[in-house]
């Protein structure tokens, strides 16, 4: 079982459209979940960070996390064409600092 | 707008050959982390340093690969004789002092080992 598994897409949306993606981890003791958007050939954007259980909302972004379920999630509402890109979740586990990634989910949105 | 700074942005080696790059961290960060991404596959960790310490290093390959994060100057990622496997994406990020922070990443140095 990999650390952080991530569906690797591709995830076809329409603009306008919310998309949804999932990320499930194997590190009970993680503390800390981290989105980041990376576009072909250029380096990770940090987009959401998230600690607690719940819900976290930024702009079109909401991350969710279940530490009981060992789930995180990224909803990307009113996607646009300029959100196509591979979606990274990371788990900064209980171990220390260094983050751990999942394989990246592939997202196009479609005018 | 002080990011975090790599360079060089691509870097071509012949096998046997030294590879070395720099990374600056962004104004205020004391944290700084090297990932690796090969082609067609996710980031991975490889060391995570503070000022003249390396805090782990358990991602690293045990062999050719070294790094340092100096009291003055950049962190340097040092790899003694590339091999065509070496070729890759190198990411450094860098946070700043205090437990699980978020990590912000650079433009990353593209290496390719002929």
């Amino acid at each position: 079982q990999k650390e952080v598994e991530q569906n690797s897409g591709p995830l076809s949306v329409p603009e306008g459209a919310i998309a949804s993606l999932n990320c499930t981890y194997s590190d009970r003791g993680s503390q800390s979940f981290f989105w980041y958007r990376q576009y072909s050939g250029k380096s990770p954007e940090l987009i959401m960070f998230i600690y607690s259980n719940g819900d976290k909302e930024d702009g079109r972004f909401t991350a969710q996390l279940n530490k009981a379920s060992q789930y995180v999630s990224l909803l990307i509402r009113d996607s646009q064409p300029s959100d196509s890109a591979t979606y990274l979740c990371a788990v900064n586990g209980a171990a220390g600092n260094k983050l751990t990634f999942g394989g990246g989910t592939r997202v196009l949105v479609k005018p | 707008n002080a990011g975090v700074m790599q360079n060089p942005r691509h870097l071509v080696r012949r096998r046997g050959q030294e590879a070395r790059l720099r990374c600056s961290p962004m104004k205020g960060h004391s944290h700084v982390y090297w990932y690796r991404q090969l082609p067609e596959e996710g980031l991975k960790f490889m060391v995570y340093l503070q000022k003249e310490n390396i805090i782990d290093e358990s991602g690293m390959p045990k062999e050719r690969f070294s790094a340092e994060f100096p009291k003055e100057g950049p962190s340097i990622l040092r790899i003694q004789q590339v091999v065509r496997g070496d070729s890759a994406a190198y990411f450094c990020a860098s946070s700043p002092s205090r437990a699980e922070a978020e990590q912000f990443f650079g433009p990353g140095t593209r290496l390719t080992v002929l």
